[in-house]
């Protein structure tokens, strides 16, 4: 069965330092990754994708994630933190091909950031 | 309005009451869900919905009752709910179901 692994539960970072958020999926065919951010009280809203392609994936805010297909990870990074970057990032996989719409949510890193 | 709007966005209920969430999508999309977000446990999915026909009911107990009369609009119904029934409830949306979902703010149900 599929699954996503999220291994850090909260991550503090200095504003201004760079950032990496880590994801492992587990799935057997080609899956499409997603980056999904929530702030407190809110909604979630997707940073990024990855369907096919260019394993490098530019999203919004700054972020950027790497598919790495032999890893079965699709990492989130950016360069410098911002403050206001601070909030819950989860990693989904869905099934390509699939026809139910199931994507599949890690259990979320929470990011806070240092001033 | 625009993206997908949720109402109530808080809700305080009795474990014998009848109280329904609504969803609404402003985006043309053809494919609506519900996922249950609790403390310390991933996003559950709930329902999917596609052309306003069910394709994924994932093992929700029958206190939980969807409906989705149209494309832009998605219910819950709710009853006879239990105390472990307390989330925050999210509904997205998606043009398709192998495209990225668009989520709503969210309604934070607290059951008494």
């Amino acid at each position: 069965a599929q699954s996503v692994t999220q291994p850090d539960i909260h991550i503090t970072v200095s504003e201004g330092a760079s950032l990496e958020l880590r994801c492992n999926y587990s799935y057997g065919a080609t899956p499409y990754l997603f980056w999904y951010v929530q702030s407190p009280g809110q909604g979630l809203q997707l940073l990024l994708k990855y369907f096919s392609g260019d394993t490098l994936v530019q999203g919004i805010k700054g972020f950027e994630a790497e598919f790495k297909r032999s890893q079965s990870s699709f990492n989130l990074r950016k360069p410098s933190v911002h403050w206001s970057d601070a909030a819950e990032y989860f990693c989904a996989v869905g099934m390509y091909g699939g026809s139910q719409g199931n994507l599949i949510f890690g259990k979320g890193t929470k990011l806070s950031v240092k001033p | 309005e625009t993206g997908v709007t949720q109402t109530p966005r808080h809700l305080v209920m009795g474990m014998t009451n009848k109280k329904s969430l609504k969803c609404e999508q402003h985006l043309g999309h053809n494919a609506m869900y519900w996922y249950k977000q609790s403390a310390k446990k991933p996003l559950e999915l709930m329902f999917v919905y596609n052309f306003k026909e069910q394709t994924e009911n994932n093992s929700v107990p029958s206190r939980f009752s969807p409906e989705c009369p149209n494309s832009s609009h998605l219910f819950l119904h709710l009853h006879t709910l239990q105390p472990e029934d307390s989330a925050l409830y999210l509904c997205a949306s998606s043009q398709s179901l192998m495209d990225e979902q668009f989520f709503g703010p969210g309604t934070r149900l607290t059951v008494l």
